[in-house]
């Protein structure tokens, strides 16, 4: 059981927009900035989103990111077929003095 | 161009050890706290542990602390994870990855993972 949550599945049809949610506590989302991980099946993570709302180079801009109190949000829109993928969420948190995933959310691609 | 390398992963025994690396280039690997990042066969992602760039600071995940250790030599642009008392459950793909912003929890580079399997 994760310490942040995240749905474990959404699917959505291409070109749609679907939004990935990622709830945590005080300690955590609540304290720290959020990140976002996508995992193609078969490859490595790949850093997606940092500090709740920047891309890193390379990263399409149809991937955003937002954070509200103990809870975040990962929004995709104009979905593609190559989207498909595991998507985490990522942490600090002060209390375990640890860094936390969420346990991932399977997004596929209708 | 920025490349992390791990190696060392295998099949070990319950109760046994092992020690597996990550070897950096591409960038100044002295300049970059680093991390260890698990994920057993079907599962997601989980932080095992973190090391300061200058190897002065470390932290764990509860589920390895005490048994874990993570070092680093700088002169070789290595980092090892030195796993003792290791259990089933401990069976997983090892990643490093290097951390991001001095974060302790942004990962930008991550290495391709070296698969440790803990079976009798």
């Amino acid at each position: 059981q994760s310490v942040l949550t995240q749905p474990p599945s959404v699917s959505e049809t291409p070109g749609q927009r679907v939004t990935i949610s990622c709830s945590g506590g005080s300690s955590n989302i609540g304290s720290n900035t959020v990140n976002w991980y996508q995992q193609v099946p078969g490859a490595t993570p790949k850093l997606l989103i940092y500090s709740n709302n920047h891309r890193p180079s390379g990263v399409p801009d149809r991937f955003s990111g937002s954070k509200s109190g103990t809870s975040a949000s990962l929004a995709i829109s104009g979905l593609q077929s190559e989207d498909e993928a595991d998507y985490y969420c990522g942490t600090w948190d002060d209390s375990l003095n640890a860094a936390l995933f969420g346990g991932g959310t399977k997004l596929t691609v209708l | 161009q920025v490349q992390l390398v791990e190696s060392g992963g295998g099949v070990v025994q319950p109760g046994g050890s092992l020690k597996v690396s990550c070897a950096a280039s591409g960038f100044s690997f002295s300049a970059y706290g680093m991390h260890w990042v698990r994920q057993a066969p079907g599962k997601g992602l989980e932080w095992v542990a973190f090391i300061r760039l200058d190897g002065g600071i470390a932290f764990y995940a509860d589920s390895v602390k005490g048994r874990f250790t993570i070092s680093r030599d700088n002169s070789k642009n290595t980092m090892y994870l030195q796993m003792n008392s290791l259990k089933a459950e401990d069976t997983a793909v090892y990643y490093c990855a290097k951390d991001f912003l001095r974060s302790y929890n942004i990962f930008d580079v991550w290495g391709q993972g070296t698969m440790v399997t803990v079976s009798s």
